[in-house]
């Protein structure tokens, strides 16, 4: 069994550019979730993706997309890129609803300059 | 919404050392997790315990949903327990991480 996976591990851009995260999900999982941690806090959500539907969103402007395949791999996507986008993107994978055990990628740590 | 806090924020440790952790929380909840977080990022689930007790080796948790709280016990702690734990509970269609404690064992 593969656990989650993330790509790339470290990425560096500059203000206003765009970027892409890619997450494959646990083998057999159908929900994928996305975070964003900030130095020093704790995981901030994002938003959900479930049998390819967003399925829930937290606090975090339109330039913050995703999309998720129908092998239930993810992507985050980033437009206009600020400063203080600057934060390690984590991704969870359950088998279900967010209600269900979450397991976690190693992250990608984004830096914006 | 829900609000989540840790205590205590900081602890340092001896190697062998027992310890417990908190996490209170402002409403009724369905689901609470709690979760060790490595130096290198990477978030591991320990425990998914709405209410009750789970014990998973030198790990064990307990939730007391009417009183809103979950502890983390750790006992004969090693130096690789060190890292942040978090717990998080289910608010309105999105997991709600809590303020962490930074966990320190020292040999």
């Amino acid at each position: 069994e593969t656990g989650v996976t993330q790509s790339p591990t470290h990425l560096i851009k500059t203000r206003g550019q765009q970027v892409t995260l890619r997450c494959s999900s646990q083998s057999g999982h159908n929900t994928v979730s996305w975070y964003q941690q900030a130095l020093g806090q704790g995981p901030q959500f994002i938003f959900q993706y479930y049998r390819e539907e967003e399925n829930g969103r937290g606090n975090f402007p339109p330039r913050f997309s995703g999309l998720q395949f129908p092998n239930y791999s993810s992507e985050l996507n980033v437009n206009a890129l600020e400063l203080d986008d600057s934060a390690l993107y984590l991704c969870a994978s359950s088998l279900g609803y967010w209600t269900d055990t979450q397991y976690f990628g190693p992250g990608t740590r984004l830096t914006v300059l | 919404g829900i609000q989540v806090e840790q205590s205590p924020p900081d602890l340092i440790l001896q190697e062998g050392a027992n310890s417990t952790l908190r996490c209170n929380f402002s409403d009724s909840v369905n689901n609470l997790q709690w979760f060790h977080q490595n130096p290198w990022g990477q978030l591991i689930n320990l425990f998914y315990i709405p209410s009750g007790t789970k014990q998973n080796g030198r790990l064990s948790a307990t939730t007391v949903a009417t009183e809103r709280y979950s502890l983390l016990y750790i006992s004969s702690s090693q130096t690789t327990d060190s890292g942040v734990y978090f717990c998080a509970v289910e608010g309105t269609d999105k997991l709600i991480f809590g303020t962490g404690t930074r966990l320190q064992v020292f040999p």
